[in-house]
């Protein structure tokens, strides 16, 4: 399947942890994203990669490192995690398309801080 | 600020009626607009986007307006299947992907 994958799908873990979220694409797109959906279904963007380059980076905190080893990867590490952080995470990747860039996201990773 | 607002938050149908959901944008300057529909569980998939110089865009049962002046766009749903439970999300752009404006999104639930 070409698609927007994300692992793990679910994670629970304790206030303090340090935990990582992966993310692939195979649709040979350049940019990647990370997003926050929190409670109040808002999307958020958190960061933005070009061909394993940072672009964008919104106001977050930095417990919050992204990596990307290649542009098919974005992974989100994130240290001495916080209740606040408990939120859906989503990957997405785009590619213009006409005039138009259009992102693609993954199903999401429902992270609980407790 | 730049600010998207939905209306309504929630929504219930019977199957086969329309509704129609509404967006207020704020963006500033304003490039597209596009509705996202998200499933539960799933990471949003868009459904359609329109320039300001685009009044009317179809999608198959999905019809999606803009009004650059008043700044407000709305997507009607023709013959609602249960699969169109989802939530609608509108999202303003200035051009660039750092500038999306998300709505909060309009949970839409079509019942038999």
């Amino acid at each position: 399947d070409t698609a927007v994958s994300q692992t793990p799908k679910y994670l629970v873990t304790q206030m303090g942890n340090d935990k990582s979220i992966k993310c692939e694409q195979n649709l040979g797109h350049d940019t990647m994203y990370w997003y926050k959906q929190d409670s109040k279904k808002f999307l958020k963007i958190m960061f933005s990669y070009n061909n394993k380059e940072l672009i964008i980076n919104e106001t977050v905190p930095n417990r919050f490192s992204p990596k990307s080893p290649d542009k098919a990867h974005l992974n989100l590490h994130i240290n001495s995690l916080e209740l606040g952080d408990s939120a859906v995470y989503f990957c997405a990747s785009s590619q213009v398309e006409g005039i138009f860039e259009t992102q693609y996201f993954g199903p999401g990773t429902r992270l609980l801080v407790l | 600020k730049n600010q998207v607002e939905q209306s309504p938050q929630s929504l219930i149908i019977l199957e086969g009626k329309n509704c129609t959901l509404q967006c207020n944008y704020t963006v500033s300057p304003f490039s597209n607009l596009r509705w996202y529909k998200q499933d539960t569980g799933r990471g949003p998939v868009s459904l359609t986007i329109m320039t300001f110089s685009e009044n009317t865009k179809s999608n198959g049962r999905y019809t999606a307006t803009l009004d650059a002046d008043t700044k407000q766009s709305s997507l009607h749903i023709t013959a609602s299947q249960l699969s169109d439970s989802a939530s609608y999300i509108c999202v303003a752009n200035t051009g660039t992907a750092s500038k999306l404006t998300f709505g909060t999104g309009t949970r839409l639930q079509v019942t038999l």
